[in-house]
């Protein structure tokens, strides 16, 4: 069975400085994707970034990256240059090819300081 | 504008009584989800469809039903059998069998809360 690892249950950064994410997952699939999704104070959730896992190039979005370490099992999230606008609950999420099941992690409050 | 819609946003039941959430899509997407998130968990898979008249039970299915009748609509029944319905939950939906695409997008949510 599929898990997800979110080890930090809350994090603070300040308005422009960069803060990493963390998440781990188990699978025993050798195709899957990982996601980010951000959760704001309206509870909408939002994709941020998602990874195949068969690229080895990490996946960006404007001020948003992160670093798919496929041997560690890891999937880190950066936000460089924080915006108050980021503040919110981030989940990470793995699904693999053969399912529609998304696995969510328990998630991580982020609040951006000015 | 295309996206997903829920209703209502906040949901007040008494016990005992069943009630349904509307999960709505003109995204033209095959796949639907419902999810449920209680506070200091991840999300939780409740049913999903991948196909109209065709719908599969995820982690969480006891005391919940679901419909499939229109490609667009994935209504969602809280029944009286589900011991703790008191949460907040989450309809998506994605074009399923497209694996390049097949990222799944979310609605506003339902706050249901349970008198």
């Amino acid at each position: 069975a599929q898990t997800v690892t979110q080890s930090q249950p809350e994090m603070s950064v300040q308005e422009a400085e960069t803060v990493t994410l963390s998440c781990t997952y188990d699978t025993s699939e050798s195709n899957y994707y990982l996601f980010w999704y951000k959760q704001p104070p309206s509870r909408q959730m939002i994709l941020v970034i998602r990874q195949e896992a068969y690229k080895q190039q990490n996946a960006t979005e404007n001020r948003f990256s992160v670093n798919f370490q496929k041997a560690a099992k890891s999937f880190s999230l950066k936000i460089s240059d924080s915006q108050l606008g980021d503040t919110a609950m981030y989940f990470c999420a793995s699904r693999s090819y053969n399912t529609d099941k998304l696995i969510f992690g328990t998630g991580t409050r982020l609040q951006v300081f000015p | 504008d295309g996206g997903i819609t829920q209703s209502p946003k906040y949901l007040f039941r008494k016990e005992g009584q069943n009630v349904t959430l509307s999960c709505e899509q003109n995204l033209n997407h095959d796949a639907m989800y419902w999810y449920r998130q209680d506070p200091g968990q991840g999300l939780r898979l409740i049913y999903y469809s991948q196909i109209v008249n065709d719908f599969q039970k995820g982690d969480i299915a006891e005391g919940y039903s679901v419909s499939r009748e229109k490609k667009e609509s994935f209504p969602l029944t809280v029944t009286s059998a589900q011991k703790n319905p008191t949460a907040f939950y989450l309809c998506a939906s994605s074009t399923a069998g497209e694996l390049d695409t097949d990222t799944q997008y979310f609605g506003p949510g339902t706050r249901l809360t349970v008198l």
